[in-house]
């Protein structure tokens, strides 16, 4: 079936460094990919996504690109500050049709220290 | 910004007792769902729901849990018989339809314990 693989965390950067988060998946057909991001004490937010290959989702100065030939959605940043850290999750949806279920990942959580 | 709402954020509860937890999805919202994350685990989907049926089911969601829609804005998830294994924190979310540009939305969650 469908599975996600995330980048192991906790992940402790320096305000201002660059940050890579990896997520791999395997899925049959096509399906769109998610990052979500959870903040303490709140529920998943929707942070960006891609519906098809080589598109880019970006929001907050975060990034991610749907390489089908890697099978990856790397979440990228140029410059981390405080307030990003949060535990951030990967996801698919096996198709375009909006209500399917996510298949998430096992979180990664990203501590920026000052 | 409208937002799914969950009750209660916390939940204690000895093995074997019955629970219900509380979603308040987005008001003009069709679709339904319910996900949890054991500690460390992965967030795993239970079930959704859609014109007052349950659309698809996990492995995970047997017949000690139902969901029920009992009026226009509530959206709930019954475990009838908890097990130490129930042990998680529990997400609601709905989206408003099927477009491929559909996005879910989360709740909080609700941390339950069982002991």
């Amino acid at each position: 079936g469908d599975s996600v693989t995330q980048m192991e965390g906790p992940v402790t950067l320096s305000e201002e460094a660059f940050l890579t988060i990896n997520c791999t998946y395997t899925a049959t057909g096509y399906p769109s990919l998610f990052w979500y991001v959870q903040y303490p004490g709140e529920g998943l937010q929707l942070l960006l996504k891609a519906t098809k290959a080589d598109d880019k989702g970006s929001n907050k100065g975060f990034e991610a690109t749907y390489r089908k030939e890697t099978t990856s959605f790397h979440l990228e940043k140029g410059s981390v500050q405080v307030s990003d850290s949060a535990v951030y999750f990967c996801a698919l949806r096996p198709s375009n049709f909006g209500n399917e279920k996510l298949t998430f990942g096992t979180g990664t959580r990203l501590t920026i220290i000052p | 910004e409208p937002e799914v709402t969950q009750t209660p954020s916390h939940q204690v509860t000895q093995m074997g007792q019955e629970v219900i937890l509380r979603c308040v999805p987005i008001s003009n919202h069709l679709y339904f769902y319910w996900y949890r994350q054991i500690l460390g685990q992965k967030v795993e989907f239970l079930v959704s729901f859609y014109n007052n049926e349950i659309s698809e089911k996990s492995e995970i969601f047997d017949d000690q849990f139902s969901v029920e829609r009992p009026d226009g804005s509530n959206f709930t998830l019954k475990i009838r018989s908890t097990k130490l294994e129930d042990s998680a924190m529990y997400f609601c979310a709905s989206s408003s339809g099927q477009g491929a540009w559909e996005t879910q939305y989360f709740g909080p969650g609700t941390r339950l314990l069982v002991l």
